[in-house]
């Protein structure tokens, strides 16, 4: 397994159109999170998933945003009509979850990935 | 969440010990202390997390006081791939119930290895 994948790395798009970032999480992980992170900002949760159901989702997911992981592996993030201060990099994370406990403490660290660059002009 | 309070930055010395250090006065009980770490233009990576004893892996080490309202990440030898920023999160244990999943991040400690 080589990790979480996200795609893509870099995305510039214009104000108002759409844009969509995938997330592959590590194969045995049934968490998944969405975080959005600004310049000199830790990174700020979104959303999370449990297997393919949506446990939380933050305020600052405004209706424009949705996310899917409809067989509980891969996830998709969708931004619709986006605005300038969408600008940010999105970043992917899995871990595993209660019911995998017997797994050592050390495993139950979030993996990240390396993040989507979302550029709006 | 119980909130933290990390120094902005620190600055260290290739080779020499980093101590990072942490306050979560308002800690539960039940409260884990977890540590990532975020190098430039990558992902946050984890470190270590602990809940009352001190634990080490081949990261780092976590000192956690004996009132658990204070933590110190400690780099045993710093090098110049340690310049990063640290984040101390405070959360119940992320392999625990459905309302236990997320972690908050704050600021961090954005920390400098010179050469």
């Amino acid at each position: 397994d080589t990790g979480v994948s996200q795609d893509p790395r870099h995305k510039i798009t214009k104000r108002g159109q759409n844009v969509t970032f995938r997330c592959d999480p590590i194969s045995e992980h049934n968490r998944l999170y969405w975080y959005r992170q600004t310049l000199g900002q830790g990174p700020e949760f979104l959303t999370y998933f449990q297997n393919e159901a949506q446990l939380e989702k933050s305020r600052l997911l405004s209706d424009r945003f949705s996310a899917e992981r409809p067989k509980g592996s891969f996830s998709t993030l969708e931004i619709q009509r986006t605005e300038q201060g969408d600008s940010a990099m999105y970043l992917c994370a899995s871990s595993l979850a209660a019911r995998q406990r017997e797994a050592p403490l050390h495993n139950y660290g979030y993996t990240f990935g390396s993040g989507t660059r979302l550029t709006v002009v | 969440d119980a909130k933290t309070t990390q120094p902005n930055s620190m600055e260290s010395n290739e080779e020499e010990p980093v101590h990072l250090p942490c306050n979560h006065s308002t800690i539960s009980g039940t409260d884990y202390i977890h540590w990532y770490r975020q190098l430039p233009s990558q992902g946050p990576e984890y470190v270590i997390h602990g809940l009352t004893s001190n634990v080490n892996n081949r990261m780092a080490s976590l000192a956690i006081a004996e009132d658990r309202k204070s933590s110190t990440l400690i780099l045993h030898r710093a090098t110049l791939r340690d310049a990063a920023v640290y984040y101390c999160i405070i959360s119940p244990h992320p392999a625990g119930g459905t309302s236990y999943g997320k972690l908050t991040f704050g600021q961090g400690t954005i920390l400098t290895v010179h050469p």
